[in-house]
């Protein structure tokens, strides 16, 4: 069965570094997210994309935030200047229409921020 | 206000017994709803999509009640590998998934 996958698996950061976060979609998905989760909290949506723009956004997702698919497959969510309330799991999800289909997730990135 | 709400529980049930999960949503235009579960420290696995007419697939049924806004899971003869929490998730005319915090059910031997 096809899955989405996510690089690192953990990723390891001093405060005030940048980080790419990577994901490779299923191959024949359209639309491609971002979720974090923060330590015994619920999941959050980050941003939506699709077409090679972002569809929808959350507040959370401000300008220390950018996504990005730079060729066919890759799927990546950076995080600039990081801080220590952006450690948490991210999950990347993929659909192959809208909302209205199920998404499915990646096995998630751990980022600690020390 | 938050936009899905669930019992986060924990549920504790002996092996065979039949569990069931409520999730309330306050958008009414919400479109779609799923039900997934979160194995400790695990990505959200899809478990059914929702139907407005109910829908079954072998141990689990799903509800969906639009003019209540809410939605519910039924889980018939509790496995122990069904032990995960379980998340209510609507979406919106947009993109959005809303999860719930999730409920947490532990099936005892």
């Amino acid at each position: 069965e096809p899955e989405v996958t996510q690089t690192p698996s953990h990723q390891v950061t001093q405060m005030g570094q940048e980080v790419i976060l990577r994901c490779v979609p299923i191959s024949n998905h359209l639309y491609f997210y971002w979720y974090r989760q923060i330590l015994g909290q619920k999941v959050e949506f980050l941003v939506s994309f699709y077409n090679n723009e972002i569809s929808e956004k959350s507040e959370i997702f401000d300008d220390q935030f950018s996504v990005e698919r730079p060729d066919g497959s890759n799927f990546t969510l950076k995080i600039r200047s990081t801080k220590l309330e952006d450690s948490a799991m991210y999950f990347c999800a993929s659909s192959t229409v809208n909302s209205n289909q199920p998404q499915h997730f990646g096995d998630g990135t751990r980022l600690s921020i020390l | 206000r938050k936009e899905v709400e669930q019992d986060p529980g924990p549920f504790n049930v002996p092996e065979g017994a039949t569990v069931a999960f409520n999730c309330t949503y306050s958008n009414s235009a919400s479109q779609s709803f799923f039900w997934y579960r979160q194995d400790c420290r695990k990505e959200p696995k899809l478990l059914m999509s929702v139907y407005s007419s109910g829908n079954e697939d072998g141990r689990f049924t799903a509800q969906l009640n639009r003019a209540s806004q809410y939605i519910s899971l039924l889980i018939r003869d509790s496995k122990l590998s069904d032990s995960a929490t379980y998340l209510c998730v609507a979406s919106n005319t947009g993109n959005q998934f809303y999860f719930g915090t999730g409920t947490s059910l532990t099936v005892i031997p």
